[in-house]
């Protein structure tokens, strides 16, 4: 089993469409948890850190389940803008990636 | 703040051609990575330094070396490049490991021929 895994996708969807990601992970000891974002030929970026408690910013909410190791984003109101590939990082004792979903939205 | 930059952006190497990438951060951070980024692999880590004067070995650094003499500056060289080295590198940094999250230069696309 991966330590990180994602579903590559591609996701698509129309625009204005709610969407949710999953990321498992395998190491119970993770102690944080971050979604990055990349666009095509870029450096991944920052989108939010995900605390236990869940955490929104804008149209985005992030949250974690410990018990059973996941965590989501959630992408209301999608815009074409948000076309990108969304990346789970996990942090047991040092940061392992996923390999990443791709999000394609559609005009 | 230029944040974390990488040179050169683009480079084309013949198989056993040497070359350094470089890559400067201008926060103050104490760590600093190395990955390669391969399609259908994600971003793997290659070495990684906790401090100037440090570094350690990543998941694949075979065929890889580095060098942190500088806090601000870490090196990822190639002594003798081969095809499989192809790739797109990223440089990150962050404040510290763990807890916090890291940054990221543009990267450097490599193609071994």
């Amino acid at each position: 089993r991966k330590e990180v895994e994602q579903d590559p996708g591609p996701f698509n969807v129309p625009e204005g469409a709610t969407v949710a990601f999953n990321c498992t992970y395998s190491n119970s000891a993770s102690q944080s948890f971050f979604w990055y974002r990349q666009d095509c030929r870029k450096e991944p970026k920052l989108l939010m850190s995900v605390y236990s408690s869940g955490n929104e910013d804008g149209r985005f909410t992030a949250q974690l389940n410990r018990a059973s190791q996941y965590i989501s984003l959630l992408i209301r109101d999608s815009k074409l803008s948000d076309s990108a590939t969304y990346l789970c990082v996990v942090n047991p004792s040092g940061y392992i990636f996923g390999t990443g979903t791709r999000l394609k939205v559609l005009a | 703040n230029a944040g974390v930059t990488q040179t050169p952006k683009f480079r084309v190497l013949k198989t056993g051609q040497s070359m350094t990438l470089l890559c400067a951060q201008d926060m103050n951070h104490e760590y600093m990575y190395w990955y390669r980024q391969d399609p259908g692999m994600g971003l793997r880590l290659i070495h990684y330094s906790v401090g100037e004067g440090t570094t350690a070995k990543g998941e694949v650094p075979d065929g890889y070396n580095v060098s942190r003499l500088k806090k601000q500056n870490f090196l990822l060289g190639l002594e003798s490049a081969a095809p499989s080295q192809t790739s797109v590198y990223f440089c990150a940094s962050s404040m510290t490991g763990g807890l916090y999250e890291q940054y990221f230069g543009p990267g450097t696309r490599l193609t071994v021929t």
